[in-house]
C-alpha cells in the first residue's frame, strides 16, 4: 500500500530535549516536505526536499533541522523543543511539478 | 492579508443535503487548486484536483475554480455522515514548491 508513514503518533517530552520524528515513504517521490498544523493557522510548511541531500526552508523553518540522505526517509529534528513547537505534525510527499501531496497521519507534539 | 482565506464553519447539515465549502485567494497566480478531507486524528487525503479555471465532477463531489473571482468551492451532493470530517482547500502556483492551504472549513452530517 502506497503510503507515508511517521513516527511516533504522539509524544510528550519537556522543554530542551532533542527528539527526531521519522518519516518514510515508499512511493519512491522526490519532493518530501514537512507541515505543522495549528487551530486558526492552518498547515504551514517547515522544510521540503526536493531530492536526495537537497533541503530547503519553508515558511516556519525556525527551531527545526531536516536532513534527507536517502529518498524514501525526511526526519524532523528538533534540537532543543520550546513550548511554541507543542503542534500536530504532518510529513507529506509527492513526485516533481504540481502532483498533489500525499500525506502521513501525523505527529502530535507537546512540549512541557 | 493571508494568501488562501477560508470560513472556519463549522458547518452542520442534515443527511442529504447539498453542502457547498468555499475559499478565496489573493494571489493571481495560483493555477492548481486542490481540495483535501481530513478525519480526525488522521492526515489530508486528496479529494479533488483541478487546474486553472472550470469545473470537475467526481461522483457527489464538484470543484468550481473562478480565477476571474479567485474563488473557489467544493460542492457535495447528498451528503452522508461519512462526509464528516474538515475540507481544506489548497493552491499553487506553477513551479512553485509549496502549497498554501486555507485554515479548514468543519463539516458535520447529521443522520
Amino acid at each position: 500500500e502506497a503510503q507515508v508513514t511517521q513516527n511516533p503518533r504522539y509524544l510528550i517530552t519537556v522543554t530542551g530535549k532533542k527528539l527526531t520524528v521519522t518519516c518514510s515513504q515508499n512511493m519512491n517521490h522526490e519532493y518530501m516536505s514537512w507541515y505543522r498544523q495549528d487551530p486558526g493557522l492552518g498547515l504551514r510548511q517547515i522544510y521540503y526536499s526536493m531530492n536526495v541531500e537537497v533541503t530547503d526552508k519553508g515558511d516556519v523553518p525556525e527551531g527545526y533541522k531536516v536532513s534527507r540522505k536517502e529518498k524514501r526517509n525526511f526526519p524532523l529534528i528538533l534540537e532543543s523543543p520550546s513550548p511554541n513547537q507543542t503542534s500536530l505534525y504532518f510529513c507529506a510527499s509527492r513526485w516533481q511539478g504540481a502532483s498533489p501531496l500525499h500525506f502521513g497521519n501525523g505527529t502530535r507534539l507537546t512540549v512541557t | 492579508q493571508k494568501e488562501v482565506e477560508q470560513d472556519p464553519g463549522p458547518l452542520s447539515v442534515p443527511e442529504g443535503a447539498i453542502v457547498s465549502l468555499n475559499c478565496t485567494y489573493s494571489n493571481s497566480a495560483f493555477q492548481y487548486f486542490m481540495w483535501y478531507r481530513q478525519y480526525s486524528r488522521k492526515g489530508p487525503e486528496l479529494l479533488m484536483y483541478t487546474y486553472s479555471s472550470g469545473n470537475k465532477e467526481d461522483g457527489r463531489f464538484t470543484a468550481q475554480v473562478d480565477k476571474s473571482s479567485k474563488y473557489i468551492s467544493l460542492f457535495i451532493r447528498d451528503s452522508q455522515p461519512s462526509d464528516s470530517a474538515t475540507y481544506l482547500c489548497a493552491m499553487s502556483a506553477s513551479g512553485a514548491n509549496n502549497l498554501f492551504f486555507g485554515t479548514g472549513t468543519r463539516l458535520t452530517v447529521i443522520p
